[in-house]
């Protein structure tokens, strides 16, 4: 089935681990995005990627990394967790990210809480 | 700064009309989207407006201005299934999306 795909669907982690967000898409969208979603606040972007081998920071992008190997994968990591990285995370994707009509489709999501 | 403005929340009647608003002032402009999410799930593509109008689709229907910075959504025949956040968000000049924190839209029977 054509999509995003996401893993873990939900996690606890403690302050301080390492943990890597796992993006998968299957539809050879050239560009591929993460986002945190916070409570009263809108989808704010943290990392993005135009196409395979390139990435850009986003709005929020401390704390977190990204690599895009190939065009399917877009893994998302957090070097050090703390307690305010505690979000809801969307990866999505789109044809490409010029032309303002590129619709972008998301994934699942993952509820990500750090103690 | 960029900024996009919803209300927070909207309550209407099953079977009725709602309007949702939303105000934006950005780095440029490349369109203007309404996605809708509903709780727990993510957000799912509604309409694209780039040109000043009315788009409509089905009981759905999306409108621009940009000279006032304004477009709403507009929800006619009203379902329960309609209950469920209403996304605005503006495509800068860097072809970034620009999110407003949402419009939760509660039907009641």
């Amino acid at each position: 089935i054509a999509g995003i795909t996401q893993a873990p669907t939900s996690q606890i982690l403690a302050a301080g681990r390492r943990m890597t967000l796992r993006c998968t898409q299957d539809m050879r969208h050239n560009a591929m995005y993460w986002y945190r979603q916070d409570l009263g606040l809108g989808l704010r972007l943290i990392h993005y990627s135009n196409t395979a081998g390139t990435t850009g920071k986003g709005e929020v992008p401390d704390g977190y990394s990204v690599s895009r190997a190939n065009t399917d994968d877009f893994p998302l990591t957090l070097a050090s967790a703390v307690p305010s990285q505690t979000s809801v995370y969307f990866c999505a994707s789109s044809d490409s990210i010029a032309g303002g009509s590129n619709e972008q489709f998301f994934g699942p999501g993952t509820r990500l809480t750090v103690l | 700064g960029q900024n996009i403005d919803q209300p927070t929340e909207m309550t209407a009647t099953e079977g009725a009309i709602v309007q949702i608003n939303c105000t934006y002032q950005t780095s440029g402009f490349n369109g203007l989207f309404w996605y809708q999410q509903h709780a727990g799930e993510a957000p799912t593509f509604l309409s694209y407006n780039v040109l000043d109008g009315l788009e409509e689709k089905g009981r759905f229907s999306s409108f621009l201005s940009r000279s006032k910075g304004y477009s709403y959504l507009l929800l006619k025949e009203l379902q329960m299934k309609d209950s469920a956040s209403y996304l605005c968000a503006v495509v800068d000049s860097n072809y970034q999306l620009i999110w407003g924190a949402g419009t939760k839209l509660i039907i009641k029977p």
